[in-house]
This record gives C-alpha cells, sequence and structure tokens, in this order.
C-alpha cells in the first residue's frame, strides 16, 4: 500500500544552518507530493507540494524536489530562522486512487536555536 | 476568513460520555476528512467523506461515528468515550486529488 517515511527527530540546529528532512514514498500509483507545517497548538498548513516527477515544490524559503527514481521529496532549506521551529509532515496522494485521502508520515520535530 | 472551523477547541469527558466534533468548510470542497493525532503516531484517518451523502471508514473507525449533514458539513461523534480516544482531532477539507488539504485549528480531547 501507499505510505510514507520521514526521517525520525528531533532536528535542533542553530539559526542560519542549512536544513534537510528526507522525506520517501511507497505508492502504486502516481502520487502528488507534500510537505506541511504544523506550529504549536495550531493545525496543519500545505507548505509546497509538486505534482509530478521533476517538479520543485518551493515556499518561504523550502524546497523539495519530487524525484520518482529515488522515490524520495526531501525538504530542504538554506538558512533556517527560530520562527522556523515546527513539526513538518511529509505525505502523498495516489491520484489514481479514489479514496482520495492522503497518506502522513509521522512528522519531524525542528527546533531552530538563536 | 474562508477555511475550515471546529468546535469546540478543547473539551473534557468523563468516561462514557458521548459528545460530537463540528467541522464546518466554506470553500465548496467535496471531500472532508476527520484524522486524529497522537503523539509518535503522526495523523490517522479515521473517517472521510469522498462527496455529500458518502462516508467512509479510515484507519482507525472502532469508536467513532460521522455525519455528512450536507456539502460544508461532517461531524464526528463518540458514542461512549474511553481514555484511548484521548486526542487532538483535526478536520480537514480537500478540492480534488491533485491539491492538498486545508485544516482546521484541532479540537483537543480529554477523556478522564
Amino acid at each position: 500500500g501507499d505510505s510514507v517515511t520521514q526521517m525520525e527527530g528531533p532536528v535542533t540546529l542553530s539559526e542560519e544552518a542549512f536544513l534537510t528532512i528526507n522525506c520517501t514514498y511507497t505508492a502504486t500509483g502516481y502520487p502528488s507530493l507534500f510537505w506541511y507545517v504544523q506550529y504549536p497548538g495550531e493545525g496543519l498548513q500545505l507548505l509546497l507540494k509538486a505534482t509530478k516527477a521533476d517538479d520543485k515544490g518551493s515556499n518561504k524559503g523550502f524546497e523539495a524536489t519530487y524525484r520518482k527514481e529515488t522515490t524520495s521529496f526531501h525538504l530542504e532549506k538554506g538558512s533556517v530562522q527560530v520562527s522556523d521551529s515546527a513539526v513538518y509532515f511529509c505525505a502523498l496522494n495516489d491520484r489514481g486512487s479514489t479514496l482520495g485521502r492522503l497518506y502522513f508520515g509521522r512528522g519531524t520535530q525542528l527546533t531552530v536555536w538563536p | 476568513n474562508a477555511g475550515v472551523t471546529q468546535t469546540p477547541k478543547f473539551q473534557v469527558l468523563k468516561t462514557g460520555q458521548s459528545m460530537t466534533l463540528q467541522c464546518a468548510q466554506d470553500m465548496n470542497h467535496n471531500s472532508m476528512y476527520w484524522y486524529r493525532q497522537d503523539p509518535g503516531m503522526g495523523l490517522r484517518l479515521i473517517y472521510y467523506s469522498a462527496s455529500e451523502g458518502t462516508t467512509d471508514k479510515g484507519e482507525v473507525p472502532n469508536g467513532y461515528n460521522v455525519s455528512r449533514l450536507n456539502k460544508r458539513e461532517f461531524s464526528l461523534r463518540l458514542e461512549s468515550a474511553a481514555p484511548s480516544q484521548t486526542s487532538v482531532y483535526f478536520c480537514a477539507s480537500r478540492e480534488g486529488a491533485i491539491y492538498g488539504y486545508t485544516f482546521g485549528s484541532g479540537t483537543r480531547l480529554t477523556v478522564v
């Protein structure tokens, strides 16, 4: 079945450090891929998405490239800020499925220190 | 502001009590979902509704029921609450297969 595996946290970085959060997926069809962010006490917000192979999603300095050959969608940011501290979730949707649900990874807690 | 509205934000129940979590979206989305979030478990799908008038079970439906009242509203009911249902509950909606979800801000439920 469809599934998402993302690196376990917590991840702790200093401000302006480079961030990578790994995400790999298993899907039977042709998935769309997403990264969501959850700030403390809030719901999940869509950070970026990619709908086909080699697409790059980007938002707020974050980027992720849909790599079909390695079934990966790693999240990167060149210089993190304290305000980026949050939990990050990788997710996929199999567009060929009639069920229409998203499959989420377990989340990666990021803490950025000044 | 357009989005998904959940009520209540916080609730404490005694074991065996019942309650309904409300969810409404004003984006004219067809699909709506209920998830629970537990530490170390990520998000698990309880029930979903692909369109008005249809509902289906997700990964963890036991102990819950849902109603898709109309296109806007999708409620989740706990008939007899158990401590294992202590969790944060999120409602979400989506426009179509290539789009992500829009989430509500969640309901933090504690069952004692």
